[in-house]
C-alpha cells in the first residue's frame, strides 16, 4: 500500500525558508519521479515541481523558479522541498505526489497516482 | 503556457448524469486525468487516459475526449460524489503540469 506523509510545514516570515519533507512507502520509490502540488485554502490547485526518479532532472512552475529546489535522497525513500524567498502568496498545503504517467507511441496519459496528505505552510509576519 | 478551463460549479440531481468539461489547447498529445477533492482531504485520482479508472474508483465515472475538450461524466451520481473535481495535463513542453480551476459538483 503506498503511503506518502509530509511534514515540515510550519509558520515562516516573509522572506524565511523551509524544507518540506515526504517520506514514501510501499512502492519502489527510487523508480518513480515525483511532484509536489501546493493548493491555497479555499482555492484550487497548482502544480509546483517534478524531479526525476533519480533525481537527474527537475522542473518547476514560473511562480517558485528559482527560489525552491526540489530534491530526493532514494536511499532514505524521501522528497525534499526546499523554499527560499518565501512570499505571503506561497502561504499553502503542499502535497508530495507520485507521477504515473502512460507514454504511448502517439500520446501520453498524464496522472498523479497517489498523493500525501498535505503540510500546510502558512507565510505571515 | 496551457490553461485548463473548467465551469466553477455544477449541481446535478441524486441519480442522475452530471459532466464536467475541461478545455485546453493540446490534449490530444497530453491527456487529461482528472481528481476528486472533498473538504480537508488529498487529491484522488479518478479517471486518466481515454477513460482509464484506477482500481476502487466506481464505474459511474467515465471519462471522454473530443477535441480540445476533456470530459467527466458521474452516471448516476450519489451523495458522496459532491466535491470539486480537478482536470490536469501538460503544457505544449511537456515539461510543466496545469490544472484547471476545479469544478465544485453539487448533489441535490
Amino acid at each position: 500500500q503506498v503511503h506518502l506523509v509530509e511534514s515540515g510545514g510550519g509558520v515562516v516570515q516573509p522572506g524565511g525558508s523551509l524544507r518540506l519533507s515526504c517520506a514514501a512507502s510501499g512502492f519502489t520509490f527510487s523508480r518513480d519521479d515525483m511532484h509536489w502540488v501546493r493548493q491555497v485554502p479555499g482555492k484550487g490547485l497548482e502544480w509546483v515541481a517534478l524531479i526525476r526518479y533519480d533525481g537527474s532532472n527537475e522542473f518547476y512552475a514560473d511562480s517558485v523558479k528559482g527560489r525552491f529546489t526540489v530534491s530526493r535522497d532514494n536511499s532514505k525513500n524521501t522528497l525534499y522541498l526546499q523554499m527560499n524567498s518565501l512570499r505571503a502568496e506561497d502561504t499553502a498545503v503542499y502535497y508530495c505526489a507520485t507521477k504515473g504517467d502512460v507514454v504511448l507511441p502517439t500520446a501520453i496519459y498524464t496522472k498523479f497516482d497517489y498523493w500525501g496528505q498535505g503540510a500546510l505552510v502558512t507565510v505571515s509576519s | 503556457s496551457s490553461e485548463l478551463t473548467q465551469d466553477p460549479a455544477v449541481s446535478v440531481a441524486l441519480g442522475q448524469t452530471v459532466r464536467i468539461t475541461c478545455q485546453a489547447d493540446n490534449l490530444r498529445t497530453y491527456y487529461a486525468s482528472w481528481y476528486q477533492q472533498k473538504p480537508g482531504q488529498a487529491p484522488v485520482l479518478v479517471i486518466y487516459g481515454k477513460n482509464n479508472r484506477p482500481s476502487g474508483i466506481p464505474d459511474r465515472f467515465s471519462g471522454s475526449t473530443s477535441g480540445n475538450t476533456a470530459s467527466l461524466t458521474i452516471t448516476g451520481a450519489q451523495a458522496e460524489d459532491e466535491a470539486a473535481y480537478y482536470c490536469n495535463s501538460r503544457d505544449y513542453s511537456g515539461n510543466h503540469w496545469v490544472f484547471g480551476g476545479g469544478t465544485k459538483v453539487t448533489v441535490l
